[in-house]
């Protein structure tokens, strides 16, 4: 049983444009969504999270947008760079101490 | 701080030969955990430590053993490979105290022949 699903699986964007990936979860309980950027060859690692006591958060040129209702969040990565093009992993958890589930993950390549 | 390491980055084992990915951290965390990610299906939890004794299963425990005697090393062990754990497998640990960043180590390719 897939808990959280990713989309799109890969993704070009031409640089300055706006990607956008999509994720939709099915567990109510979940209570902490992060999103991870894997470069090749790397561990992933946190680039942004979110509770779902907000509906947005932004950080720099990237912003969850979260929907409660509909259980969906999504990462918006604003003037998309060449150096953005990695891999990227939403997730979700409830509370602290359990485990995350990852989604399938999206490759983005930003093309110059 | 080195932060989450693993060791080896590369290994080729043959079928039903055993061997110990190893993982340490030194941000006294108390949350470790294994997973695999393997294309199209992004990181899969194998087994997970919220502190040194204990351990329990994830989504995908079959065929791997852990151990947690400190609270800086959290080794995977594999007592008989098999070809479908060809992947690659990443360390992460984090604190368990409130929504906290879960780190992760470089991973291990793993090869099973």
């Amino acid at each position: 049983q897939q808990q959280v699903k990713q989309s799109p699986q890969s993704l070009i964007v031409q640089k300055g444009g706006i990607s956008i990936i999509n994720c939709a979860y099915e567990n109510t309980a979940f209570d902490y969504f992060p999103w991870y950027q894997q470069f090749p060859g790397k561990g992933p690692a946190l680039l942004i999270a979110i509770r779902p006591d907000v509906s947005e958060k932004k950080e720099g040129r990237f912003t969850i947008s979260f929907n409660k209702s509909a259980k969906q969040f999504s990462l918006h990565i604003m003037d998309s760079q060449p150096g953005d093009s990695a891999t990227y992993f939403c997730a979700a958890s409830r509370g602290g101490r359990r485990a995350l589930t990852f989604g399938s993950g999206t490759r983005l390549q930003v093309q110059p | 701080n080195a932060g989450v390491t693993q060791t080896p980055k590369f290994q080729v084992l043959k079928t039903g030969q055993s061997m110990t990915l190893q993982c340490a951290q030194d941000m006294n965390h108390e949350y470790m955990s294994w997973y695999r990610q393997d294309p199209g299906m992004g990181l899969r939890l194998i087994h997970y430590s919220v502190g040194a004794g204990i351990t329990d299963q994830g989504e995908v425990p079959n065929g791997y053993n852990v151990s947690r005697s400190t609270t800086e090393d959290f080794p995977l062990r594999l007592l008989s490979a098999a070809p479908s754990q060809t992947s690659v497998y990443f360390c992460a640990s984090k604190r368990t105290d409130s929504y906290n960043e879960q780190f992760f180590g470089p991973g291990t390719r793993l090869t099973v022949l």
